[in-house]
């Protein structure tokens, strides 16, 4: 089965410092994904990025920064300068397919328990 | 681009009462997921619609059923409500079922009483 496992319940920081969300996940799977996504207050969940299992490349969007180590089964998010509109849920997720309707496969989304991440001023 | 709109966004039912949840896709997506978020846990597969046809399902009971129409907009029903179905319900659309990403709208907040 496969599983995400986000370690850090809540993180506190304050405004302009660097911070690291960690995710580690498993799965049995050769060709999967990776997902990240921001849960403001208001609740709706917001797509920031999707890795495939293939491309280690770390990638790096404004202040953010994804780490993915197939070594070591973690897709770590870096934040970088961090303010306060940074403060949310984020989920790391993991994408499971199998074989669908026509002969497609779906997309299930395994996700993370969430790490809470308040940036102070 | 009209982003995933769900209806409607707050809701109060009875223990055993039956509710409908509803959601239009994102234009352009024929996919269609559902899922459950109770407080303070991750998001939860219900099941995927693709094409007006179940496409893979969670781990949930038969009661949980749904439908999608040919505009790609889609329904979650919940039969003999319990007090746990109290959550968050969340509905996707992406592209073509599989692994692309999953566009969610605003939710739906279910609770039983």
């Amino acid at each position: 089965a496969q599983k995400v496992t986000q370690a850090q319940t809540e993180i506190s920081v304050v405004e302009k410092e660097d911070v690291t969300l960690d995710c580690v996940y498993e799965t049995r799977d050769t060709t999967y994904y990776l997902f990240w996504y921001k849960q403001p207050p208001s609740g709706e969940l917001v797509f920031l990025i999707r890795r495939n299992s293939f491309d280690e490349q770390n990638e790096i969007s404004g202040r953010y920064s994804w780490n993915f180590q197939k070594s070591t089964s973690s897709f770590n998010f870096t934040i970088t300068a961090s303010q306060v509109v940074d403060s949310a849920v984020y989920f790391c997720a993991l994408s499971e397919g199998g074989p669908g309707a026509g002969g497609t496969s779906y997309g299930k989304l395994t996700f993370g328990q969430g790490t809470i991440l308040t940036v102070h001023p | 681009e009209t982003g995933v709109t769900q209806s409607p966004t707050h809701l109060i039912k009875t223990r055993g009462q039956q509710v409908t949840l509803r959601c239009s896709s994102q234009s352009g997506h024929n996919t269609v997921s559902w899922y459950q978020q109770a407080l303070g846990q991750g998001p939860q597969f219900i099941f995927q619609y693709y094409r007006e046809e179940e496409n893979g399902r969670g781990n949930f009971p038969p009661r949980f059923s749904g439908l999608q129409f040919p505009n790609y907009s889609s329904e979650l029903n919940v039969n003999a409500l319990e007090l746990d179905d109290s959550a968050l319900y969340l509905c996707a659309s992406s592209l073509q079922g599989g692994r692309y990403e999953q566009y969610f709208g605003p939710g739906t907040r279910l609770t039983v009483t």
